[in-house]
């Protein structure tokens, strides 16, 4: 079966760091997406990781280990904005452009 | 750029009654999404297209649901009859053919309520 575990949700102070885990069992394996979703609004892209390592984009940065089928996508310096749900999907199988979506993670930064 | 432009953003109907909700992808891109999104479920893929052509329609609920896309820059998703059930934010989302790495856009989504 298709499995994406990720915590329900989070909460963190302004100005720390976060890390925002996802786990995942997929029959198949070609690339982990992390999307920002604010209340009302639609999920917008990320970052994406297909090889093990560390991704950096600014204050963003995501984390894949393929052997332990495990994500985590790493705030810092948070800011209020960062207030978000965060999603974590899986692209399974080769010949297909489908993606698997945990239900995601919300997070509330607080002052 | 345009985004992918999804109408209406919110729909109230009666159950029973036929909704028909509409998307214009991204110009350029030949991969269409529908999904449907409820605090219980998060996410859910139920159909893609490709060049205009459904790839996957399993994550389709049931019959009452339907999709179809007449041409690369339009596509609706129907249900008909609609039940309460049925109430949540549906999205689609537009992508290009390309590496893996190609990102799906989300359009701003519709929040249908079936009374």
């Amino acid at each position: 079966g298709q499995n994406i575990d990720q915590p329900t949700e989070m909460t963190a102070t302004e100005g720390a760091i976060v890390q925002i885990n996802c786990t995942y069992q997929t029959s198949g394996f070609n690339g982990l997406f992390w999307y920002q979703q604010h209340a009302g609004e639609a999920p917008t892209f990320l970052s994406y990781n297909v090889l093990d390592g560390l991704e950096e984009k600014g204050r963003f940065s995501s984390f894949l280990s393929r052997s332990k089928g495990y994500s985590y996508l790493l705030l810092k310096e948070l800011q209020m904005k960062d207030s978000a749900s965060y999603l974590c999907a899986v692209r399974g199988d080769y010949n297909t452009d489908k993606l698997i979506f945990g239900t995601g993670t919300r997070l509330q930064v607080f002052p | 750029d345009a985004g992918v432009i999804q109408s209406p953003r919110h729909e109230v109907t009666e159950m029973g009654q036929e909704v028909t909700l509409r998307c214009k992808p991204i110009s350029g891109h030949d991969y269409l999404f529908w999904y449907r999104q409820t605090m219980m479920r998060g996410l859910e893929l139920l159909i893609y297209f490709n060049n205009n052509v459904p790839i996957d329609d399993s994550g389709m609920p049931e019959d009452r649901f339907s999709a179809k896309m007449p041409n690369a820059s339009f596509s609706t998703l129907k249900i008909q009859p609609s039940e309460p059930r049925d109430s949540a934010v549906y999205f689609c989302a537009s992508s290009r053919t390309g590496a893996f790495n190609q990102p799906q856009h989300f359009g701003d989504g519709t929040r249908l309520s079936i009374l």
